[in-house]
């Protein structure tokens, strides 16, 4: 099973504030690697998806890159709502996600 | 507007066997490929299996044993049905569209496991 690991597991930052969050998986997945945003209470949203596209409707304050099994999705200006957990996922081999990363207000 | 839907029982007891259904509406369930995935309380995502319109389907190694993912193409509608069910599968239980990156969602459905 290819593990993902997310850090870090807390990001507290202001609104306005770059946020780089990192995922590394156990072995390489290429690019089949994507990135969700999930709000309490909420089902996950896609955001990026081929390590790197992002998803139907996803502002461009959203970006993804990464191959093999380093990534990073940054979100350029912290908006109010996005504040959330994000959870990171393969599907290289089979599927699995990684723990999350809370970003939260400072 | 593709929407899914989850319904089941929010109980069901220990040993016995969890069962919940998805319906899609908005675009035919042959068109693509379907998923269920958890989140247990407070915890992560844990993605369960994918089917085909077909019947082929394909589960997570860790659940394989006790997983049965099935769709009705009649109703539009994907089922998943888990047996010997402990505490340990309490959760929140989601379909999704896609068996790369899951693209929609349905809202959830909580299911506890006790007696």
């Amino acid at each position: 099973e290819i593990v993902l690991t997310q850090s870090p597991g807390t990001l507290s930052l202001s609104p306005g504030e770059r946020a780089t969050l990192s995922c590394r998986a156990s072995q390489s997945v290429s690019s089949y690697f994507a990135w969700y945003q999930q709000k309490p209470g909420q089902a996950p949203r896609l955001l990026i998806y081929g390590a790197s596209s992002r998803a139907t409707g996803i502002p461009d304050r959203f970006s993804g890159s990464g191959s093999g099994t380093d990534f990073t999705l940054t979100i350029s200006r912290l908006e109010p709502e996005d504040f959330a957990v994000y959870y990171c996922q393969q599907y290289g081999s089979l599927r699995t996600f990684g723990q999350g990363t809370k970003v939260e207000i400072k | 507007q593709v929407q899914l839907q989850e319904s089941g029982p929010g109980l069901v007891k220990p040993s016995e066997t969890l069962s919940l259904t998805c319906t899609v509406s908005g675009v035919s369930i042959s068109s693509y490929y379907w998923s269920w995935i958890r989140q247990a309380p407070g915890k992560g995502l844990e993605w369960i299996g994918y089917v085909y319109y077909s019947g082929s389907a394909t589960y997570n190694p860790s659940l394989k044993s006790r997983v049965t993912i099935s769709v009705d193409t009649s109703k539009n509608q994907f089922s998943l049905k888990l047996s010997s069910v402990t505490a340990a599968d309490t959760a929140v239980y989601f379909c999704a569209r896609g068996s790369t990156a899951f693209d929609l969602w349905g809202q959830g459905t909580m299911v506890s496991v006790s007696s």
